[in-house]
């Protein structure tokens, strides 16, 4: 099993600052068809279900915000929230999907400082 | 808009059986792998079982092998999970999830539907 690591488990960053969410993933996840990652986030507010943000590492969902992006490859991943808005409060995931099981991190609750 | 919809959760003894659904609209439901995923209170998201588009192809994690099974109806656009000899460890809510880019990716979510196995 592909086992996802994130860091960290909290983060606490200020209104209009920039925040980082780190994934390692044990094994590499290059989908060799496309030569891309099959690396995702996901945001989950409270009392909400999960909200794809970023697939393919790097690619942006239809809808989400700019300031949102996805960065890395082979078994580094980054997800930065460039200027933090309060609706940004929520735990993120990052998840493999290259094989079964699918995995997900054990999240990042991200709050206001 | 899509929208999945799921049922059929609630308060069920161990060893007992239940079976979720989970109705999909706005979507051509057959384009879509469906996926069930679960979270455990205040815990974080744990794959369970996914089908393909077409129904052909089941997956499913270990901790669920042989007790819970995934299936769908294309002419209801009706995901289910047939979850059989239920633990403790089930309790969770169970949401499902459509994915239309890549299998595993999970575009899509509803809103879930708790599980609670206890005596």
């Amino acid at each position: 099993d592909i086992v996802m690591s994130q860091s960290p488990d909290s983060l606490a960053v200020s209104l209009g600052e920039r925040a980082t969410i780190n994934c390692k993933s044990s094994q590499n996840v290059l989908y060799r068809s496309n030569n891309k990652d099959s690396l995702a986030w996901y945001q989950q507010k409270p009392g909400q279900p999960p909200k794809l943000l970023i697939y393919w590492a790097s690619t942006r969902e239809s809808g989400v915000p700019d300031r949102f992006s996805g960065s890395g490859s082979g078994t580094d991943f980054t997800l930065t929230i460039s200027s933090l808005q309060a609706e940004d409060v929520a735990v993120y995931y990052c998840q493999q999907y290259f094989s079964t099981p699918y995995t997900f991190g054990q999240g990042t609750k991200l709050e206001i400082k | 808009e899509v929208q999945l919809l799921e049922s059929g959760g609630g308060l069920v003894q161990p060893g007992g059986s239940l079976r979720l659904s989970c109705a999909a609209s706005g979507v051509t439901f057959s384009s879509y792998a469906m996926t069930w995923v679960r979270q455990a209170p205040g815990k974080g998201l744990e794959w369970v079982s996914t089908i393909s588009g077409a129904g052909y192809s089941t997956y499913n994690a270990d901790s669920v092998k042989g007790r819970f099974t995934i299936s769908r109806d294309s002419s209801k656009n009706t995901l289910y999970l047939q979850m059989n000899s239920l633990r403790a460890g089930d309790t969770a809510v169970y949401y499902c999830a459509a994915g239309g880019i890549r299998l595993g990716l999970f575009d899509f979510w509803g809103q879930g539907t708790l599980v609670t196995v206890s005596s």
